[in-house]
């Protein structure tokens, strides 16, 4: 079946560097999207959403592109900082449907 | 405090032995949902509810129940847990009924059950 996924598990900055990760979806329907961020022992937290006729939504640090054409979407994060290291998801909602579909993750670690 | 609560936080079991795992928001929202969270596959949705007394199917929902009687509570029932429910259980709320608004769904801190 079609999901969300990510093309690498894990990934490793230096503090002070920008972050780049990435998602691809394969479900064309996918109408909104979200990147969550989980800390260890605790649950997924809000960072940045964007809607399927937006192709770049801007936060504080935080950059979402979204290239429909290639079904890829990816979280920026400026000047990658300790307190960035989590567990990052990305989530689609695919039109009609009322839940989100969640990727597996990608853990980012900054080193000092 | 806007809060996600879920009880208890961990929780050992047997095979078999009924199990409720509580869920409470307190920002007044509609929506709610059970997830349940297992290394390499992410988040995978057991039961969502759009308001009281309207619960669906998510992906997963097979070995739970769910009820919503009230509008703050979402609770998730193991009525015969297995060892293949052993995992990590996040409830989740929205304001709005529509998941693919803009209202974020914020995350309860989790519950992490073992079935022996």
């Amino acid at each position: 079946g079609e999901s969300v996924g990510l093309h690498l598990p894990t990934l490793s900055v230096q503090e002070g560097d920008n972050s780049i990760i990435n998602c691809a979806y394969s479900n064309s329907a996918s109408d909104y999207f979200i990147w969550y961020k989980q800390e260890s022992g605790k649950g997924p937290q809000f960072i940045i959403d964007i809607r399927s006729n937006m192709d770049k939504r801007q936060g504080q640090r935080v950059t979402v592109l979204l290239n429909k054409t290639v079904k890829h979407l990816s979280l920026q994060i400026a000047a990658t900082q300790p307190g960035d290291s989590a567990v990052y998801f990305c989530a689609e909602n695919i039109a009609g449907r009322r839940a989100l579909t969640f990727g597996s993750g990608t853990r980012l670690q900054v080193q000092p | 405090e806007a809060q996600v609560t879920q009880n208890p936080r961990y929780l050992i079991t047997v095979t078999g032995k009924k199990l409720t795992v509580t869920c409470s928001q307190n920002m007044n929202h509609e929506y709610m949902s059970w997830y349940r969270q297992d290394p390499g596959l992410g988040l995978r949705q057991i039961y969502y509810s759009m308001n009281v007394e309207a619960t669906d199917k998510g992906d997963v929902p097979e070995g739970y129940k769910v009820s919503r009687k009230e509008k703050r509570n979402f609770p998730l029932i193991l009525e015969s847990p297995s060892p293949n429910q052993t995992s990590l259980y996040f409830c989740a709320s929205s304001l709005g009924a529509r998941v693919g608004s803009t209202d974020t769904q914020y995350f309860g801190p989790g519950t992490r059950l073992t079935v022996l």
